[in-house]
């Protein structure tokens, strides 16, 4: 199956700081989207980003697709940012399974 | 509200129990996906409907049993169950599921299962 790696696995940052995630997968994909998971395990959507690039607010996202990886900027963070940061892939001969990242762990500090 | 909306949140159960976890979605999807992620594991997909059937089953032992009445609704129907078990179960679901949709999926906020 598809391998999805992410780096670093942990990440502990000062207010303020900026910050780049990356996610590299193995394979061409069709789908790929970025989760925030909570200290209460809820998982967040992101961004939706088969390719390309997308900005909220403080976050954005940039997919290169024809190499096979993905980063996700965090600028001027928060404590609020703290979690855990996954990637996760969606390979387009697959029936919506999404192959997810062991995943970012974020600590921002005040 | 991310518009998957899961029960309960929260359940303890001894092996020899029955239970059910219970799924309902808000956006008009048609395709709904329970996932199960383990301490210091990357989630890991359990089973995939679309349109009420099952297109996908990933290996899943035969103690947990899904159900899919209608395209809105989703449960897990658990059965002895084993310590191991011990997980945050996920709800999803998105718009589509055939080959290259090419569809997000939007996430309930999970069901924190303890196995006695």
């Amino acid at each position: 199956g598809i391998q999805v790696e992410q780096s670093p696995p942990d990440l502990i940052l000062q207010e303020g700081a900026n910050s780049t995630l990356r996610c590299n997968f193995s394979d061409s994909v069709n789908n790929l989207q970025w989760f925030h998971q909570n200290p209460w395990g809820q998982l967040i959507n992101l961004f939706y980003i088969p390719s390309g690039t997308k900005q909220n607010g403080r976050l954005s996202a940039t997919t290169v697709a024809t190499e096979r990886y993905s980063l996700l900027y965090i600028s001027s963070s928060q404590t609020t940012d703290s979690g855990v940061y996954f990637c996760a892939v969606e390979r387009g001969t697959s029936y919506g399974k999404l192959t997810f990242g062991q995943g970012t762990i974020l600590t921002v500090h005040p | 509200e991310t518009g998957v909306t899961q029960t309960p949140r929260h359940l303890v159960m001894g092996m020899t129990n029955k239970k059910s976890l219970k799924c309902e979605q808000h956006l008009g999807h048609n395709a709904m996906y329970w996932y199960k992620q383990s301490a210091k594991k990357p989630l890991e997909l359990m089973f995939v409907y679309s349109l009420e059937e099952r297109v996908e089953n990933n290996s899943v032992p035969s103690r947990f049993s899904p159900e899919c009445p209608n395209s809105s609704h989703l449960f897990l129907h658990l059965h002895t169950l084993q310590p191991e078990d011990s997980a945050l179960y996920l709800c999803a679901s998105s718009q589509g599921v055939w080959r290259g949709s090419n569809q997000p999926q939007h996430f309930g906020d999970g069901t924190r299962l303890s196995i006695l």
